[in-house]
């Protein structure tokens, strides 16, 4: 089945650090991948997206990359802020289904 | 402001109560879930509606009884719950179940269960 696994945390940064959360997923098919951010006692907001093989999702400075070859979507940021501490989520969906797969997400935290 | 709301965004209550979740959408979506977020677990899907219709209920116990009476609002039922099933409820919605596009969701309803 479909799934998605992601590194663990928490991930502890000083403030203008670079940043890497590794992604990886199993799935049938061609999906979409996603990375959703949660700050505290918030739902899930959508941080980038890409939708097929070698699209490169950005959005306030994250990066991600759909890596067909070797089912990654790693999320990159090149300076972090106190401000980027939260809970990342990569997910996926595909086509046909009603499901969104999410990793089990990665806490992190940005020090001053 | 994700264009998806949830009240209330807290709620304590007993074992014995019945109490509901609300869930509404303006984004003209056709998809509506129900996601339960537990501490140190993986988000679970718990419903997933489409054109008003349940399409997926992933073995939930039937002390949650989801209601969908258009495709704006989506409804969780609960009675007799347990201390276990404190949790965050997440809604959110999509603009198709077919097309690979994102869910917005809301912000929650932090359950508490005593």
């Amino acid at each position: 089945g479909n799934s998605v696994t992601q590194m663990e945390g928490p991930v502890t940064l000083s403030e203008e650090a670079f940043l890497t959360i590794n992604c990886t997923y199993t799935a049938t098919g061609y999906p979409s991948l996603f990375w959703y951010v949660q700050y505290p006692g918030e739902g899930l907001q959508l941080l980038l997206k890409a939708t097929k093989a070698d699209d490169k999702g950005s959005n306030k400075g994250f990066e991600a990359t759909y890596r067909k070859e070797t089912t990654s979507f790693h999320l990159e940021k090149g300076s972090v802020q106190v401000s980027d501490s939260a809970v990342y989520f990569c997910a996926l969906a595909t086509s046909g289904t009603y499901k969104y797969i999410f990793g089990t997400g990665t806490r992190l935290k940005v020090l001053a | 402001e994700t264009g998806v709301t949830q009240t209330p965004r807290h709620l304590v209550m007993g074992m014995t109560n019945k109490k509901s979740l609300k869930c509404e959408q303006h984004l003209g979506h056709n998809a509506m879930y129900w996601y339960k977020q537990s501490a140190k677990k993986p988000l679970e899907l718990m419903f997933v509606y489409s054109l008003e219709e349940r399409v997926e209920n992933n073995s939930v116990p039937s002390r949650f009884s989801p209601e969908c009476p258009n495709s704006s609002h989506l409804f969780l039922h609960l009675h007799t719950l347990q201390p276990e099933d404190s949790a965050l409820y997440l809604c959110a919605s999509s603009q198709s179940t077919v097309m690979n596009t994102e869910a917005f969701f809301g912000q929650g309803t932090r359950l508490t269960v005593v």
